[in-house]
């Protein structure tokens, strides 16, 4: 049981690239999400995915995209990188027993140069 | 005014001493509260979730609610090097929220020898 996997763990963009990250749960979770971490920021939610099929902005969506594939997968997209993406991402999933209460994977760290 | 509020700290205890997190909120239909402990360099790890007014205990933590007061915090008894992190608070709003989270940006506390 590996709970939320996140791949890749580390990753350089030059600006203007474009990169997926990934992430998996194997807790038949029916939510995921998708933070940043920035330094004083706390953690920031970019999109999130209620359900299979669902998807919804979170407080800084912008310059991202998501998809949930199925129940298990949920990608964050950067289509164009810009340095001020540089952070670290994690996802997390909810649903269990107690519906709120989410699980984190062990995140990407994400420099744009 | 931010919606979960901690004091980023550091806080500093002697090893063995009660460590006390603090974190207000300032959504009154604030329903579910979390508290979670990030090592350096890690990601979120839940440790302690409270949903009513009054104590949970846990080992050595101990979560108190107050939601008069809209205030929550942990306590940690005989507290350990290796308790030294940052503590993140965690509130899920109204039900029309759903299953997101709004964290606090956390509290680091340092366990001295």
């Amino acid at each position: 049981n590996a709970g939320v996997t996140q791949t890749p763990k580390f990753q350089v963009l030059k600006t203007g690239q474009s990169m997926t990250l990934q992430c998996a749960q194997d807790m038949n979770h029916n939510s995921m999400y998708w933070y940043r971490q920035d330094p004083g920021m706390g953690l920031r939610l970019i999109y999130y995915s209620a359900s299979e099929g669902t998807t919804d902005k979170g407080e800084v969506p912008n310059g991202y995209n998501v998809s949930r594939l199925n129940k298990r997968e949920f990608s964050l997209r950067l289509e164009s990188a810009a340095p001020s993406q540089t952070s670290v991402y994690f996802c997390a999933s909810s649903g269990g027993t107690v519906a709120y209460e989410q699980y984190f994977g062990p995140g990407t760290r994400l420099t744009v140069t | 005014q931010k919606e979960v509020e901690q004091n980023s700290g550091p806080l500093s205890v002697p090893e063995g001493a009660i460590a006390s997190l603090n974190c207000t909120y300032s959504d009154r239909g604030s329903q579910s509260f979390f508290w979670y402990r990030q090592y350096s360099g890690k990601s979120p790890e839940l440790i302690m979730s409270i949903y009513s007014n009054g104590d949970k205990e846990d080992g050595r933590f101990t979560a108190q609610l107050n939601k008069a007061s809209q205030y929550v915090s942990l306590l940690i008894r005989d507290s350990q090097p290796s308790d030294s992190a940052t503590y993140l608070c965690a509130v899920n709003s109204r039900p029309g929220g759903g299953n997101k989270l709004t964290f606090g940006t956390g509290t680091q506390l340092k366990v001295e020898l």
